[in-house]
C-alpha cells in the first residue's frame, strides 16, 4: 500500500500569515493514464470533509484562490495564502492513483 | 447540489452485521463511482471501498477485505456498504462520497461495535 505521511502535524499559524503543508507518498502517484491523483481536503470541526484540490493543483468548484497545491511524483504541497479564521481544522492528502486509496494521517491547522 | 445522506449506523455487538445506505441525488449517480470512507472517533480518515459506476468493479481496504461489501442500486440512486464479522475496531462514523476522488460527502453515520 502507498504510504502517505504528511508534515507538520500540527501548524499554529497568525491570522493573515502564509500556511504550508507537506505530503509525501512511498511511491510515484503518477497513474497510467499520466494523471497524477493526489486531493486535499479540510475537514472543519465538527463537519464532513470537504475536497478542496484535486490531480495536485486544480481548485475544486467554490474553493477560495488562497488556497494553491503543487508538486509531482511523491512531494506535494498544500499552501494557504493568507489564513483566515474559518480555515481551522484538520488537511488530509488523499492519493486515488492506486488500490486501496490511501490518507495521509491529517494536519491539524490551528490559529496562533 | 449534490447530497448524500447516509442511513443505518447503529450500536451492534461484536460479530453482528449491518447494512449502510447513502441516498445521492443532485447528480447522475449512475455515471458516478461511489467510495465509502470511515473516521474513528478522533481519528483521521481512512479509506474503505470504491465501486465504479456499473457496479461491477469494487475494491476494498485490507482491513475490511473478505468482511464488507460495497454495492449500489443505480435505479434507486442509493449506495450501500454490508459489514459482516463487525469489530470493535471498526467503531467509526461511515461517510459517502462522490467519485474517486470524493468530491463531495455525506453528513456520515455512525457505527458502533461493542457488547
Amino acid at each position: 500500500d502507498i504510504v502517505m505521511t504528511q508534515t507538520p502535524l500540527s501548524s499554529p499559524v497568525p491570522l493573515g500569515q502564509p500556511a504550508s503543508i507537506s505530503c509525501r507518498s512511498s511511491q510515484s502517484l503518477v497513474h497510467s493514464d499520466g494523471n497524477t491523483y493526489l486531493s486535499w481536503l479540510q475537514q472543519r470541526p465538527g463537519q464532513p470533509p470537504r475536497l478542496l484540490i484535486y490531480k495536485i493543483s486544480n481548485r475544486f468548484s467554490g474553493v477560495p484562490d488562497r488556497f494553491s497545491g503543487s508538486g509531482a511524483g511523491t512531494d506535494f504541497t498544500l499552501k494557504i495564502s493568507r489564513v483566515e479564521a474559518e480555515d481551522v481544522g484538520v488537511y488530509y492528502c488523499l492519493q486515488a492513483t492506486q488500490f486501496p486509496y490511501t490518507f495521509g494521517q491529517g494536519t491539524k491547522l490551528e490559529i496562533k | 447540489e449534490v447530497q448524500l445522506l447516509e442511513s443505518g449506523g447503529a450500536l451492534v455487538q461484536p460479530g453482528g452485521s449491518l447494512r449502510l445506505s447513502c441516498a445521492a441525488s443532485g447528480f447522475t449517480f449512475s455515471n458516478s463511482a461511489m467510495t465509502w470512507v470511515r473516521q474513528a472517533p478522533g481519528k483521521g480518515l481512512e479509506w474503505v471501498s470504491i465501486i465504479y459506476s456499473g457496479g461491477s468493479n469494487t475494491f476494498y481496504a485490507d482491513s475490511v477485505k473478505g468482511r464488507f461489501t460495497i454495492s449500489r442500486d443505480n435505479s434507486k440512486n442509493t449506495l450501500y456498504l454490508q459489514m459482516n464479522s463487525l469489530r470493535a475496531e471498526d467503531t467509526a462514523v461511515y461517510y459517502c462520497a462522490k467519485g474517486g476522488q470524493t468530491d463531495s460527502w455525506g453528513q456520515g453515520t455512525l457505527v458502533t461495535v461493542s457488547s
